[in-house]
């Protein structure tokens, strides 16, 4: 079945530094794969999305490149901030099968001024 | 325009009530789908429905879960003889149709005592 593993943290950064969470899937076919971001007291959004291989998810000055030869979608940011401290999930959904999204387990990331 | 809404916010049961979970998805959304949040489990899918019919059941947990969708708008998730292992946030999600960006609500809080 399909999978996804990301660092569970917390990842603790200061204000400015470079962040990169990792993921890495295990699917079936070519799935679409997502960021979803959930900050303090809010529901999930979507944060980036990419549905093929070396698409380049970017939004809100954070990027994630589709790798299939890797089966990786790692987030990054050059420039985190205070704002960024929310919990990020890794998706995926699979192609012709269900349309339930498939998810990490969620990356704590605390930035400090 | 209103999102995903979800109904009770909070619910408090003991082990062995039955209770019902409300969603009021996006107008116009064909597509809905429940999650569960739990800390052991993580994000796991339950169901999905595309207008008022589930072709996709396969992440209800076991028979004491099921879900309906009337008019093709809300839906109701119903859990029967709760048990301390429920206690869970329960999200629902719509999009536009199949395929297209999940829209999350802000979740109920269930806990089974």
């Amino acid at each position: 079945g399909n999978s996804v593993t990301q660092m569970e943290g917390p990842v603790t950064l200061s204000e400015e530094a470079f962040l990169t969470i990792n993921c890495t899937y295990t699917a079936t076919g070519y799935p679409s794969l997502f960021w979803y971001v959930q900050y303090p007291g809010e529901g999930l959004q979507l944060l980036l999305k990419a549905t093929k291989a070396d698409d380049k998810g970017s939004n809100k000055g954070f990027e994630a490149t589709y790798r299939k030869e890797t089966t990786s979608f790692h987030l990054e940011k050059g420039s985190v901030q205070v704002s960024d401290s929310a919990v990020y999930f890794c998706a995926l959904r699979g192609r012709g099968g269900a349309d339930g999204l498939t998810f990490g387990k969620g990356t704590h990331l605390i930035i400090q001024p | 325009g209103a999102g995903v809404s979800q109904s009770p916010s909070n619910k408090v049961t003991e082990k062995g009530k039955d209770v019902e979970l409300r969603c009021d998805p996006i107008s116009g959304h064909t597509a809905l789908y429940w999650y569960r949040q739990s800390l052991g489990q993580g994000l796991e899918f339950l169901i999905y429905f595309q207008g008022n019919s589930a072709p996709d059941k396969s992440g209800l947990p076991s028979d004491r879960f099921s879900a309906e969708r009337t008019g093709g708008s809300v839906s109701t998730l119903t859990i029967q003889r709760t048990q301390q292992e429920d206690s869970a946030v329960y999200l629902c999600a719509s999009s536009v149709d199949r395929g297209y960006e999940q829209y999350f609500g802000p979740g109920t809080r269930l806990t089974v005592t």
